[in-house]
């Protein structure tokens, strides 16, 4: 039971590059999340979805896409990547459940480097 | 703006003494407390997690004090071990269904010296 796996571990790109990072969990959970971590800020919601086929925004959505085309993958895009979005990416999923307070999986990241 | 403000950023501890972290939320909308813990690598996990309509929750070494008329709570470990090393995040839960979201704060790193 492999839980959260993101893709690439690792990245380094170089600015207006464009890019896609790969989450996939076997938890068959209804929600899953991208977040960002960066350095005495926590982590920060990009974008979310509650279902297969949809997408919402988060706190931080300026620059990114997502595409939930199957229930077990989410994916984030970099369209054109600027250095801002150096940061560490982490997916989560959870399922739902009557309280809303299922916690949440996270996979162990993708630390992206924009030069 | 940080909506769920944690502090210290950093915290050393000697093995065997009391880890604190406490965090400070504006928004009465919020209604579910949980901390998680991250190792150096890996995602972040849901270490323990507490309801405002509870003074305190204690699991094991962890315990969850909530004070809901100050809007404040804090983690505390009690004889802290050097594989308590990570970094802690404490969260507050917000909206309802679907669009139940986690805040979090910055974050305490915490080193448990042997």
């Amino acid at each position: 039971n492999a839980g959260v796996t993101q893709t690439p571990k690792f990245r380094v790109l170089k600015t207006g590059q464009s890019m896609t990072l790969l989450c996939a969990q076997d938890m068959n959970h209804e929600y899953m999340y991208w977040y960002r971590q960066d350095p005495g800020m926590g982590l920060r919601l990009i974008h979310y979805s509650v279902g297969e086929g949809t997408t919402a925004k988060g706190e931080v959505p300026d620059g990114y896409n997502v595409s939930r085309l199957k229930k077990q993958n989410f994916l984030l895009g970099l369209e054109s990547a600027a250095p801002s979005q150096t940061s560490v990416y982490f997916c989560a999923s959870r399922p739902p459940g009557p309280s809303g307070n299922q916690p949440q999986h996270f996979g162990d990241g993708t630390r992206l480097s924009i030069l | 703006q940080q909506q769920v403000k944690q502090s210290p950023q950093s915290l050393i501890v000697q093995k065997g003494g009391i880890s604190i972290i406490n965090c400070a939320y504006e928004n009465t909308a919020f209604d579910y407390f949980p901390w998680y813990q991250q190792f150096p690598g890996k995602g972040p996990a849901l270490l323990i997690a507490i309801r405002p309509d509870v003074s305190e929750k204690k699991e094991g070494r962890f315990t969850i004090s909530f004070n809901k008329s100050a809007k404040q709570f804090s983690l505390h470990i009690m004889d802290s071990q050097p594989g308590d090393s990570a970094t802690y995040f404490c969260a507050a839960t917000i909206g309802g269904g679907s669009a139940r979201q986690l805040t979090f704060g910055s974050g305490t790193q915490l080193t448990v010296l042997p």
